[in-house]
């Protein structure tokens, strides 16, 4: 299993740019997820799906948009680059859906994306 | 809301020396409380996590964690410290009622073991 990946590992943008970061796991997992990462804040939730077709928002949505075609891969698309969006971004997943009552799953990160908009 | 406060930024620890950082936490009821460890370019990595049952946890290389529920805590330990552990740590806590906060995580917390 390669477990969670991503792409790409660094990006450099414009601001106004768009751009995709791809995000795919071969876990058979339903539940997916997008963080991002910035020094002394931990890690915020972007967006989340909870299987394929569902989709919804986290705590940071603003600027960000996602779908969810298939199981395996949660893209998170960057609508007009923004410096406030430099970051690093985490994507995770897990066999159930961590907001659901009782549910306690690990959920496996992926390697980030370091994001740089100028 | 749900919330985790890692109280310190940094913890210097000597080779060989018993480690500890710290999380305490703010949920209605019962938590499920997790750690999560973070190496230099990667992502993040499970260690070990709390849902019922005997207040110690042991995790992932040696470490352990106790659920202190009158002090609401959950302190990260380990006995003798490697330079390998140098990590930025993660503590985590989620209702286990559910709901739209799902995991809430700490801002983490620079662990350096010194050689």
């Amino acid at each position: 299993n390669a477990g969670v990946t991503q792409t790409p590992k660094f990006q450099v943008l414009k601001t106004g740019q768009s751009m995709t970061l791809q995000c795919a796991q071969d876990m058979n997992h339903e539940y997916m997820s997008w963080y991002r990462q910035d020094p002394g804040m931990g890690l915020r939730l972007i967006h989340y799906s909870v299987g394929a077709g569902i989709t919804d928002q986290g705590e940071v949505p603003n600027g960000y948009n996602v779908s969810r075609s298939t199981t395996e891969d949660f893209p998170l698309r960057l609508l007009s680059a923004a410096p406030s969006q430099t970051s690093v971004y985490f994507c995770a997943s897990s066999y159930s859906n961590p907001l659901a009552a009782g549910v306690a799953d690990t959920q496996y990160f992926g390697p980030g994306t370091r994001l740089t908009v100028l | 809301a749900q919330s985790v406060a890692q109280p310190e930024d940094q913890v210097n620890v000597a080779e060989g020396n018993p480690l500890t950082v710290k999380c305490t936490y703010s949920v209605s009821g019962n938590p499920y409380l997790f750690w999560y460890v973070q190496y230099p370019n990667r992502g993040l990595q499970f260690l070990l996590k709390y849902i019922t049952g005997d207040n110690l946890v042991k995790g992932s290389y040696g470490f352990e964690a106790e659920f202190n529920k009158s002090q609401t805590s959950f302190h990260l330990k380990k006995p003798s410290a490697l330079v390998s552990d140098s990590a930025l740590y993660f503590c985590a806590v989620r209702d286990p009622g559910g709901g739209a906060d799902g995991l809430t995580f700490g801002k983490g917390t620079h662990l350096i073991i010194q050689p």
